[in-house]
């Protein structure tokens, strides 16, 4: 079964509108840590934010946002102000810790965005 | 500077031919991750180590080898038997290996076997 699922292979948005990156998980562990990454078109994985399973707000990083529905077990990306930058694939990720002797960080397939001037 | 170096960024082989990528890091980062890509793909983990000589099998070790002799350095052997080795290959790692640490990655080796 899929650990990470994002269901939205490509989106697009406005300049300056905001937008979401689904995605959802699947794990047993009670702990467990959610990441979102950039990666543009030259191929570098760029780190974006960071969602723990004991966190009780939804994490924020500038004009990212994760809203994190833990019963719903999803952890979707807000972009707000979307800029022609911002232009990528994005991963969404997950580290479970397994009995503490297995961190992998396991990736969905991605979502590739469009921001149109 | 402090990072991660992948090297070459481009490489070309011949079918049958063993290559060997390279990832080195001054991070001083105890656990090190190869991962292969492929499009519409994602990521997928072919080999991690979490301390110097010793590492794991990832989901998709099959047709590679690795060896983790120095903190700082992580190499990747395609070897024959790997089927289809032609991909993007990204090495990561992470200052402890831990649930709630991210991976930092470097820029990639975008390997092409002819």
């Amino acid at each position: 079964a899929q650990k990470i699922t994002q269901t939205q292979p490509g989106m697009f948005v406005q300049e300056k509108e905001a937008v979401t990156l689904d995605c959802t998980y699947d794990t047993s562990d009670p702990s467990y840590g959610l990441f979102w990454y950039k990666q543009p078109s030259s191929g570098e994985m760029i780190f974006l934010i960071y969602q723990g399973s004991y966190d009780q707000q939804n994490a924020t990083e500038g004009r990212y946002s994760l809203n994190f529905q833990k019963a719903r077990k999803s952890a979707n990306l807000v972009i707000s102000a979307s800029q022609l930058g911002d232009s990528a694939m994005y991963f969404c990720a997950m580290r479970e810790d397994s009995g503490g002797s297995n961190y992998k960080l396991t990736f969905g397939k991605g979502t590739l965005l469009t921001v149109n001037p | 500077d402090g990072g991660i170096t992948q090297s070459p960024k481009y490489l070309f082989r011949k079918e049958g031919q063993n290559v060997t990528l390279s990832c080195e890091q001054n991070l001083n980062h105890d656990a090190m991750y190869w991962y292969r890509q492929d499009p519409g793909q994602g990521l997928r983990l072919i080999y991690y180590s979490q301390i110097v000589n010793d590492f794991q099998k990832g989901d998709i070790a099959e047709g590679y080898s690795v060896s983790r002799e120095k903190k700082e350095s992580f190499p990747l052997t395609v070897t024959s038997a790997q089927k289809n080795p032609t991909a993007f290959y990204l090495c990561a790692t992470s200052a402890i290996p831990d649930f709630n640490t991210e991976a930092f990655f470097g820029q990639g080796t975008r390997l092409t076997v002819v």
